[in-house]
This record gives C-alpha cells, structure tokens and sequence, in this order.
C-alpha cells in the first residue's frame, strides 16, 4: 500500500529550528517529486516547497524562502524540510505529497500524509 | 505569480443537489488544474487533475471542466460524504498556488 508518513512536528519558540521527514513506502521514492504543503490554524492550504525526483530541483514559495529547505536521501525513501528562524506565523500542519508522474517535475499531487503539527510559540 | 481565486467562499446545499464551484486563474494556465477535497483531520484528497480528468476511485458525480482561466468543479447528486472544502490548485513545472477555499455545508 502506498503511503507517505510525516513526523518531527512539535512545539518550538520562535527562532528555533525544527526539522520534518516524510518517509514512503509502496512505491518507488526516488521515482518522484516530493512537495510540502501547510494549513495554518482556520487557513487554507499553502504550498511551501517542492524537491524534484532526484534532488536536482528545489523551489520555495516566498514565505519561506531562505529559512525552510527541503531535501531528500533516495537511500532512506525519506524526504525532509529543515525549518530554521522558526516564527508564529509558521505554526500548521504539515504535509508531504507525491507528485502524479514519475520522472517529472509540475504534475497533481495525488497521495499525501496525515500531516505533522508544528506549532511555534514562546 | 499566478492568483487564484474560487467562489463563492462558503455554499450551502442539500443532499442530492447539484453543486457548482468556480476557480479562477489571474492568467491563462491552460488545464493545469486540479480540485481536492480537504474534511477536518484528514489529508486532502486528489479529485480531479488537469481540469477535466477523473482522479481513479473518485465517484463519477464530480466532475471539471474549464480551461485558461476559468474552471469549474460540478457535484451532480451531492452525498452526505461530500460536505466538505474544496480547492483549487494550479500547478506547473516551477509553480504551485492553491485558492482560497470552497466550504460545502449542509443547508
């Protein structure tokens, strides 16, 4: 069964860093993009970054450029998102998502996990 | 960066109903679109891909259509599981923007 599992989420100030995974299983990880999607508390869903299938590609959504980085280890099926100078406005539930087509970067995403919660205060 | 924006905000139907909801895009997209649904606690959920296509397991009562810049999820027979948000995103080879939101309640 094809499944992604986030973990790492947790209660962080303002200013640490915290840092998600999302590991796979059910398919072949180092085959397809991975993103990463937040909904803030009563909010809508935020893209907040993608990794392409084998690393070479990463993009951000201007929220969080220069302070959350994703990346990937094929040899773990594990995906991850390194998020430093942590501030309220980033407390959410976190998502990890595959992308549709393998071998492919810009497709649907048509399987996600249950979401880690990140909530940031002092 | 491309906007996108659905409406209305919040609709409120009965079972059986046929429900409509739009998304606009702030430029041409072609049909790089697709709907999810999003119920409280849960993951969203892949309905529709590029505007029109039926996601594989998803009911043939939901349906897309659109292309460009304007685009529309249908519901022909709304069910009690259907209550819920629905959203829009566009996606690209670079870029990746959801709307705001859709919430489907029960009248």
């Amino acid at each position: 069964q094809m499944q992604l599992l986030e973990s790492g989420g947790g209660v962080v100030q303002p200013g640490r860093s915290l840092r998600l995974s999302c590991a796979v299983s059910g398919f072949t990880f180092r085959s397809y993009g991975i993103h990463w999607v937040r909904q803030a508390p009563g909010k809508g869903l935020e893209w907040v970054a993608v990794i392409s299938y084998d690393g070479s590609k990463t993009y951000y959504a201007d929220s969080v450029k220069g302070r959350l980085t994703v990346s990937r280890d094929n040899s773990k099926d594990t995906a991850y998102l390194q998020m430093n100078s942590l501030r309220t406005e980033d407390t959410a539930v976190y998502y990890c998502a595959k992308e549709f087509t393998g071998f492919w970067l810009g497709d649907a995403f048509d399987l996600w996990g249950q979401g880690t919660t990140v909530i940031v205060s002092s | 960066d491309i906007q996108m924006t659905q409406s209305p905000s919040t609709l409120s139907a009965s079972v059986g109903d046929r429900v409509t909801i739009t998304c606009r895009a702030s430029q041409s997209i072609s049909d790089w679109l697709a709907w999810f649904q999003k119920k409280p606690g849960k993951a969203p959920n892949l309905l529709i891909f590029k505007a029109s296509s039926l996601q594989s397991g998803i009911p043939s009562r939901f349906s897309g259509s659109g292309s460009g810049t304007e685009f529309t999820l249908t519901i022909s027979g709304l069910q009690p599981d259907d209550f819920a948000t629905y959203y829009c995103q566009h996606y690209s080879r670079s870029s990746w923007t959801f709307g705001q939101g859709t919430k489907v309640e029960i009248k």
